[in-house]
């Protein structure tokens, strides 16, 4: 069964780590490009940061350069992100997602987790 | 950075046509893909590069770009159609991938 299966969230203090992974599953791993995008209570989708299919390239939004991570263990068919000094901003349901390629102009995320909750807060 | 805009909501009857738009700078240019999103769910693929749809998804979805607006529509319209759906480009400029805000649909 092709999916990709979040964990690692919960709640934290502000200014202290969190590590999330999401195990992949139903297909080549390694072949893929990687993507966490994030949704806050009540807004809209907001990407986070990708990782090639080999991990030697790494990009992240700006809100989270810096503190963010973005790994993968293609062995372990999975993806991580470290986060550290947390901030309330950070609260959301964080979901893995795989990329695609389109035309080799573009990328759309075509297989999505079911997400994990982060919740920064004293 | 590129920005994405959406209406914040449509609203349509059953068996008629929903047109979401989703404004950006020479959008006709980019690639355009569209994600439906159900309370409590996981985001689903509807339309990518544009016009094509997943396997899985009804003859239904369909979508257009052409100069500043791309548009996804559902045509013959469901109750199990209201959703959230978002716009989504790769920036090229940046190696960033933006969303729109969103639109809800309401049937």
């Amino acid at each position: 069964q092709v999916q990709l299966v979040e964990s690692g969230g919960g709640v934290v203090q502000p200014g202290r780590s969190l590590r999330l992974s999401c195990a992949a599953s139903g297909f080549t791993f390694s072949n893929y490009g990687m993507h966490w995008v994030r949704q806050a209570p009540g807004k809209g989708l907001d990407w986070v940061t990708v990782i090639s299919y080999d991990g030697s390239n790494k990009y992240y939004v700006d809100s989270v350069k810096g503190r963010f991570t973005i790994s993968r263990d293609n062995s372990k068919n999975t993806l991580y992100l470290q986060m550290h000094s947390l901030r309330a901003e950070d609260t959301a349901v964080y979901y893995c997602a795989r990329a695609e390629e389109y035309r080799s102009s573009s990328m759309y995320f075509d297989l999505w987790g079911r997400g994990t909750l982060v919740t920064v807060s004293s | 950075s590129y920005v994405l805009t959406q209406p914040p909501s449509v609203s349509v009857a059953p068996g008629q046509t929903a047109r979401i738009t989703c404004g950006g700078n020479n959008i006709g240019t980019n690639s355009v893909h569209w994600y439906q999103q159900k309370p409590g769910q996981a985001p689903v693929l509807v339309v990518y590069g544009g016009s094509d749809r997943p396997s899985g998804i009804p003859e239904r979805f369909s979508g257009s770009n052409s100069g500043s607006t791309a548009t996804l529509t559902i045509s013959r319209v469901e109750a199990g159609d209201e959703a959230d759906y978002y716009c989504q480009v790769w920036d090229i400029r940046t190696d960033h991938y933006v969303f729109g805000d969103g639109t809800k649909v309401t049937v």
